[in-house]
């Protein structure tokens, strides 16, 4: 699985965009870029994903450069509960035994 | 639905001891993987279990073990205590850990252990 690298920590005012970025420039064409993120005392929570598209569901946004080496998720209107650490994975899916290979992640504080 | 419950919450226990945590997939989900989570190294992926068989398996010691029964619960268990054991240990829980499973991995909150 691609190694991925995000900044340490970013803030953000509530109600605003949180755009946090990620960088996967080894990533390989089949391996997919999933988001997480893990809210103080609990555990990691499943945001999206894509492989080449972007994407949007309900909680966020995410945009896959063209040449897919880096990306970003989009909080579209950040409140304090998504203050969290925000994992970005680049991730082969296998048939089976897959497994998430998590880094340090973002440190997202959204401040009011 | 009920999500991915895990027990206990929170455990102490002396070096040198053993313990069992279990984890409760989501009804119908049939893999289950368990992860440390430590201040120094981050989430670790321990190992993964589908009907009762673990396909993968992290770069831990034998120490550390697991099972799954056949109706998908899953204990992991960990023999002689180190204080470097004390850890938030989460385990999650999938329909298949395959490719269908394209949406992810639901995780519960976890078991707190501390080792003194």
């Amino acid at each position: 699985d691609a190694k991925t690298t995000q900044p340490t920590s970013m803030d953000c005012a509530e109600g605003r965009a949180a755009n946090l970025p990620c960088n996967h420039s080894t990533i390989s064409g089949n391996e997919y870029v999933y988001w997480y993120r893990q809210i103080h005392s609990q555990g990691p929570q499943y945001i999206i994903h894509g492989l080449k598209n972007n994407e949007t569901n309900e909680m966020a946004s995410l945009i896959i450069t063209e040449d897919r080496k880096s990306s970003t998720l989009i909080l579209p209107h950040a409140t304090l509960r998504d203050t969290a650490v925000y994992y970005c994975i680049a991730i082969l899916i296998m048939e089976y035994g897959n497994k998430l290979v998590f880094g340090a992640g973002t440190i997202l504080r959204v401040k009011s | 639905k009920a999500g991915v419950t895990q027990t206990p919450r929170y455990l102490i226990k002396t070096r040198g001891q053993q313990v069992t945590l279990s984890c409760s997939p989501i009804s119908g989900h049939r893999s289950v993987s368990w992860y440390q989570q430590t201040p120094g190294q981050g989430l670790q992926f321990l190992f993964e279990y589908f009907s009762e068989t673990q396909r993968n398996k992290g770069n831990f010691p034998g120490r550390f073990s697991g099972r799954q029964f056949s109706n998908s619960r899953s204990e992991m268990n960990v023999s002689t205590l180190e204080l470097g054991d004390s850890a938030l240990y989460l385990c999650a829980s999938s329909i298949t850990g395959g490719i269908r499973d394209i949406y992810g991995y639901t995780f519960g909150s976890g078991t707190r252990l501390t080792v003194v």
